[in-house]
């Protein structure tokens, strides 16, 4: 069954230090996202990317962040200068629509750890 | 606001009970609302999804109900399993948006003793 695979599974990075965080999407999906999710607390939409662009954001997602799909594969999320604050679990996301009927596969996650 | 609460915030039950989850929302107009399980440490997975026209549906031992005028939906879990320990996450689609900003609810822990 396809999935979207993550890595890596743990990122331990001091603060200030940019980081990037690498999704692999299912192959035929079109939409994709990043999901954060600070421990013990709600999974909190970032942001959602579609034909080579950011459709949606929301206000976690400031100008630290960045998306990119560097080629045919890859969805990643860069964090440029990263806080304390940003230690959690990322989730990346695909869909074959706007997930409006799509179930959306989310991957298995990235724990950020920032010292 | 737009905002989705769920309860219990957790639930303890012996294996083979049946257990029945809230999930409240405020998110007016609504695409659709999802039912999903997260184990620890990994990612949520779909269980279901209802549009704001359906009133029900099932996934094996899983049925969710909707009832879109109170704004109110539950997670029936019948015959429970061991493995139905997890979080169980209530998430909505707002309507007017373009979709992808999901709003989570914080998800109701629920744990399966034999």
């Amino acid at each position: 069954e396809p999935e979207v695979t993550q890595t890596p599974s743990h990122q331990v990075t001091q603060m200030g230090q940019e980081v990037i965080l690498r999704c692999v999407p299912i192959s035929n999906h079109l939409y994709f996202y990043w999901y954060r999710q600070i421990l013990g607390q709600k999974v909190e939409f970032l942001v959602s990317f579609y034909n080579n662009e950011i459709s949606e954001k929301s206000e976690i997602f400031d100008d630290q962040f960045s998306v990119e799909r560097p080629d045919g594969s890859n969805f990643t999320l860069k964090i440029r200068s990263t806080k304390l604050e940003d230690s959690a679990m990322y989730f990346c996301a695909s869909s074959d629509d706007v997930g409006l009927l799509a179930g959306g596969f989310f991957g298995p996650g990235t724990r950020l750890t920032v010292l | 606001k737009n905002q989705v609460e769920q309860s219990p915030q957790s639930l303890i039950i012996l294996e083979g009970k049946n257990c029945t989850l809230q999930c409240n929302y405020t998110v007016s107009p609504f695409s659709n609302l999802r039912w999903y399980k997260q184990d620890t440490g990994r990612g949520p997975v779909s269980l279901t999804i209802m549009t704001f026209s359906e009133n029900t549906k099932s996934n094996g031992r899983y049925t969710a109900t909707l009832d879109a005028d109170t704004k109110q939906s539950s997670l029936h879990i019948t015959a429970s399993q061991l493995s139905d320990s997890a979080s169980y996450i209530c998430v909505v689609t707002p309507a007017n948006q373009a979709g992808t900003a999901l709003i989570f609810g914080k998800g109701t822990t629920l744990s399966v003793s034999s």
